[in-house]
């Protein structure tokens, strides 16, 4: 059984404050990791997908970075606005034929207060 | 294209009947795959299509789940026979080959 896990399960922040949360994973037969925004009724939306050990990847004022040696990555957001608020997803790819079969973190809700 | 679309985005129905979704993917994608999510968890991989063909089922697919993709374009996943832990959120995501997933907005399942 593979265990992706992250932390904080929930995260209450101030407009203005950065952040970051961890997501782990198994470092063996591993292909990419993946972050997903997910605001509620909407499509789980793709932030990056990340390979490379030490990579890291940024989009606007969202950055990732992965250390695929010792299973984990981080995800950070710098000064965080309400629409950042959202459930925040990693998940691990074996890749090969399996390619796509993800395995899911819990999951970290962020809620950025005005 | 405006992504992947899934329908109905919810459903309601009593233990016991049967219940269909219907997920169009991305035109071009040939990877489709399902997942589904239940409150405080993220979501869990259900099975994926490589055109036609499904690849992989999970064990969480019992006997009562059935998925099919009859020309490698859209999809439906049937419940037969429901029971009140089938209520959850059921996603659909598509891709080509080793690419990111794009997922619709999902098919929310409650079964009184």
């Amino acid at each position: 059984i593979l265990n992706v896990e992250q932390s904080p399960q929930s995260l209450h922040v101030q407009e203005g404050d950065s952040t970051n949360f961890t997501c782990s994973f198994p470092s063996s037969n591993f292909y990419a990791l993946h972050w997903y925004r997910w605001e509620t009724a909407k499509s789980p939306e793709a932030l990056f997908v990340m390979t490379l050990n030490g990579d890291e990847k940024k989009k606007g004022r969202i950055s990732a970075t992965l250390n695929t040696k010792e299973g984990y990555s981080y995800l950070y957001i710098k000064g965080s606005q309400p629409e950042d608020s959202a459930t925040y997803l990693c998940a691990y790819d074996a890749g090969g034929t399996s390619y796509g079969k993800l395995t899911f973190g819990q999951g970290t809700i962020l809620t950025v207060h005005p | 294209d405006t992504g992947v679309s899934q329908d109905p985005r919810h459903k309601i129905t009593k233990r016991g009947q049967n219940v269909t979704f219907r997920c169009d993917p991305i035109s071009e994608h040939n990877r489709l795959y399902w997942y589904r999510q239940t409150l405080g968890q993220g979501p869990e991989f259900l099975t994926y299509f490589q055109n036609e063909a499904q690849l992989e089922k999970s064990r969480l697919l019992s006997d009562r789940f059935s998925a099919e993709r009859p020309k490698g374009s859209f999809s439906t996943l049937e419940i037969q026979r429901t029971e009140q832990g089938d209520s959850a959120m059921y996603l659909c995501a598509s891709s080509l080959p080793h690419t990111q997933l794009f997922f619709g907005s999902g098919t929310q399942l409650s079964v009184l």
